[in-house]
């Protein structure tokens, strides 16, 4: 099983560029989520799914988008890149509102 | 708002030493998750454990055992026999089951990274 895979797993950018991080799952899980991990701060939700169609605003939404189309695939994209979104980025999955998350490898991504 | 504090940024014992992570949680809620999660060097992160609310049992599972106390907020993590491979940071996390229904995820604390020296 794959579980949750997301590329790339690095990326650098330039101020103002945008892109989109991948994120898929192959759990059939309706639940999906994407953190922000910075030193010392720990994991901050960002926006996050409860299945195809519904998305919401996480803690730290502010300068990234996400839309989901089908059960399997929740991008995140960064509208406008800048510095102080260099961080490690991870997307997780499960399935129901209190079960387990399973994460992806994260992407690491600076930003200059 | 819910909140998870996990005091010790940073310890190292020696290796077969015994260690407790400690972990203080705030909530309105009187049902709601928590959660403990690994995260190697390597950068992945690993689930070790969830309870409820409602069930104050403590757990083993090997050397790892957990203490859930509702009367002080705490949901403490213990190693015994501290190994090498245990280095890691180790962050607690918290699930409301509120009107949202916990949709939206965990709120984690920021971490404590545990260093065993050999």
């Amino acid at each position: 099983n794959a579980g949750v895979t997301q590329t790339p797993k690095f990326q650098v950018l330039k101020t103002g560029q945008s892109m989109t991080l991948q994120c898929a799952q192959d759990m059939n899980h309706e639940y999906m989520s994407w953190y922000r991990q910075d030193p010392g701060m720990g994991l901050r939700l960002i926006h996050y799914s409860v299945g195809a169609g519904i998305t919401d605003q996480g803690e730290v939404p502010n300068g990234y988008n996400v839309s989901r189309s089908t059960t399997e695939d929740f991008p995140l994209r960064l509208l406008s890149a800048a510095p102080s979104q260099t961080s490690v980025y991870f997307c997780a999955s499960r399935s129901g509102a209190h079960q387990p998350q399973h994460f992806g490898d994260g992407t690491r991504l600076s930003i200059l | 708002a819910q909140k998870v504090t996990q005091a010790q940024t940073e310890i190292s014992v020696v290796e077969k030493e015994d260690v407790t992570l400690d972990c203080v949680y705030e909530t309105r809620d009187t049902t709601y998750y928590l959660f403990w999660y690994k995260q190697p060097p390597s950068g992945e992160l690993v689930f070790l454990i969830r309870r409820n609310s409602f069930d104050e049992q403590n757990e083993i599972s090997g050397r790892y055992s957990w203490n859930f106390q509702k009367s002080t907020s705490s949901f403490n993590f213990t190693i015994t026999a501290s190994q090498v491979v245990d280095s890691a940071v180790y962050f607690c996390a918290l699930s409301e089951a509120r009107t949202g229904g916990g949709a939206d995820g965990l709120t984690f604390g920021k971490g404590t990274h545990l260093i065993i020296q050999p």
